[in-house]
């Protein structure tokens, strides 16, 4: 069976940066994007971005154009995120997510907290 | 900026049917918006129902449904639950970016 296990809870200042890991299992890591989502307490999910293993093509929001970093190693079946510049505004859960066009199998999530 | 709209809350009686819209603020949804359908209870992960318009994840029972209404995606649930009962999303591609709905709350009552 498919699973996606994220790093544990982080707590940055601002200005700093966050590095998210999430350890793929239970298919061809190869065959399928990687994308990340993020949801700020009490809001909607949000799209970050997506990375192909394969091709190393990838693509981000607008929002965080500049500031995220997406890579993968594949020896390990393994996507990370980071996102620099903190801010208030990045304080969120962040689900590694299995697809592209959709999601079908989402991490546990890995809540991401920016405080001075 | 992209918008995607949902109804912000809808209600449905046990055993009823309901149907939940999915759109661009300006424009169609179509099959190559990729629509798909997540379920969200408070302090989980969202649970994937619905991918590429119409198929189901594996274990969604076939009371969900997805289809193109229209200008909209949509997705019907059919004999609901109280269990159903929860914030449903969801997502179109556009311009090389996917973009989330603003969630409808469903209440079964």
């Amino acid at each position: 069976q498919v699973h996606l296990v994220q790093s544990g809870a982080e707590v940055k200042k601002p200005g700093a940066s966050v590095k998210v890991s999430c350890k793929a299992s239970g298919y061809t890591f190869n065959n399928y994007g990687i994308s990340w989502v993020r949801q700020a307490p009490g809001q909607g999910p949000e799209w970050v971005g997506w990375i192909n293993p394969q091709s190393g093509k990838r693509n981000h929001a607008q929002k965080v154009q500049g500031r995220v970093t997406l890579t993968t190693d594949t020896s390990t079946s393994t996507g990370y995120m980071e996102l620099r510049s903190l801010t208030s505004d990045d304080t969120a859960v962040y689900y590694c997510v299995r697809g592209e066009l959709w999601f079908d199998y989402w991490g546990q999530g890995t809540l991401v907290t920016v405080s001075s | 900026q992209t918008v995607v709209t949902q109804e912000p809350s809808f209600s449905v009686s046990p055993g009823g049917t309901v149907t939940l819209t999915c759109g661009f603020s300006s424009g169609s949804v179509s099959t190559t918006s990729y629509p798909s359908w997540y379920q969200q209870t408070p302090g989980q992960a969202p649970r994937t129902l619905i991918y590429n318009t119409d198929v189901r994840s594996s274990g969604v029972p076939d009371r969900f449904s997805g289809s193109i209404l229209g200008n909209k995606a949509a997705l019907t649930i059919t004999g609901a639950q109280a269990g159903d009962e929860c914030v449903y999303y969801c997502v179109l591609y556009m311009s090389s970016a996917m973009w989330f709905g603003g969630g409808t709350k469903l209440t079964v009552l």
